[in-house]
Parts: C-alpha cells; structure tokens; sequence
C-alpha cells in the first residue's frame, strides 16, 4: 500500500523554540495531507487540513500562527510547532488520503515532540 | 456528548478468542465507518472500510454497522498476540470528508 513517512520520530527541544516536522508520500501525489495530534488516552484530534499550494484550513480551537503549516509541493507537508512550550509535547500523526488510487486515508508514523 | 464513542478498555482475551469491539455515533450524516490498528508509538493502518448498514468479512476480521442504532463493531476471530494494539472507530460524512476518530480500544491477547 501507499506510504506516508513522517521525521522526526522522536525530538525534545527546549521552551521557546521551534520544531518542524515533515510529511512525505512516497508514492503517491497528495493535494491533501491532514495534521493529527493524540494525547495520551485521548483520541486523534484533527489539527489542520493542508492543501498544496493554498493555505491550510485549521479547526477550531488550533492555533494557526503556533501550528505553521506549509504544503510546497504534492508529496511534502511541513508543521512547525513554532515557540513550543510544555503544552505542546504531544505525538502529531500526519496522514494523507491517496486520490488518484483507492482515497484511503494513509497515516505517517507519527512523531512523539517532548519540549522541556 | 462525544460524536464518537469508544470504550477506552483496556481489554485483555487470551489466544483463539474472539473479540468485539464498538462504537457507537451520535451524528446520523456519519455515512463512511472504518477500524484502524494503532501499534504503540505508531501511526494508525486501516483495517476495515465500510458504507452501508450489515457486515464486511476480511480473513479474521468483521465489521458491523447498524445505521439505525448508530452502532457498528469489530469482530477479530482467532485472536493472536500479533493482534495487540489499539483499535479505533472512525468515522466520515462522507468518502473524503475529514474522518473523526474514537478514542480507541487497547486490546491485549495473552498466549
């Protein structure tokens, strides 16, 4: 099946700082990543909608200018976690749905931010 | 009230056992139903895909929807250790409408 692959897996960083993080399809063109994030015991928040080449669409509640979402290309999109705080340690899952095959939704491995 | 609901769990069967998972929805326009398998510190695989009301067999796995009681389930025949992970519901207005997700089940099979 088709394969989203999320970096990095695991970053700490400290307070004020920020992170980004990427979303490739490897094979296949996404117009359309999607930006989770999961609390432990929680489950999968929708963050933001990506959308190659315009703005992403955030939902209610998310941040836009904390969560930057940038999607340059049809195989990447980017989420910088800018100026993080303790709050913001969580474990961000991107996925990305695979139109031009069978639409199923394929989700990258995530990746576990610690900010300290 | 949640959209979704799912008990947490966790739920623990020993080998060969079959297991039955649920959830149950509170928005009727939900029309698109899925399980997916989420290994510790993964991201989540799809299982099982479906649309309309009754049931869909994939080797050990069966997923159920009931439109009318707004209930569907996941049924695992034969239960391995391989099969220990968290499953969660989801669910889409429609096909590529953004998905809403349960809060998963941790499910746990003993050898």
């Amino acid at each position: 099946g088709a394969v989203v692959s999320q970096h990095p897996s695991r970053v700490i960083c400290k307070s004020g700082t920020s992170v980004k993080i990427e979303c490739r399809s490897l094979d296949f063109q996404a117009t359309t990543m999607f930006w989770y994030r999961q609390f432990p015991k929680q489950s999968l928040m929708l963050m933001a909608t990506s959308n190659e080449g315009s703005k992403a669409t955030y939902e209610q509640g998310v941040e836009k200018d904390k969560f930057l979402i940038n999607h340059a290309s049809l195989t990447l999109s980017t989420l910088t976690v800018t100026s993080a705080h303790p709050e913001d340690s969580s474990f961000y899952i991107c996925s990305a749905r695979d139109f031009g095959g069978t639409g199923e939704l394929f989700f990258g491995e995530g990746s576990r931010l610690t900010v300290l | 009230q949640k959209e979704v609901e799912q008990d947490p769990g966790p739920l623990s069967v020993p080998e060969g056992a079959i297991v039955s998972l649920n959830c149950t929805y509170s928005n009727s326009a939900f029309q698109y139903f899925m399980w997916y398998r989420q290994y510790s510190r993964k991201g989540p695989e799809l299982l099982m895909y479906t649309y309309s009301s009754g049931n869909k067999e994939d080797g050990r796995f069966t997923a159920q929807v009931d439109k009318s009681s707004k209930y569907i389930s996941l049924f695992i025949r034969d239960s391995q250790p391989s099969d220990s992970a968290t499953y969660l519901c989801a669910m889409s207005f429609g096909g590529y409408q953004k998905v809403t997700f349960g809060i998963g089940t941790k499910l746990q099979v003993i050898p």
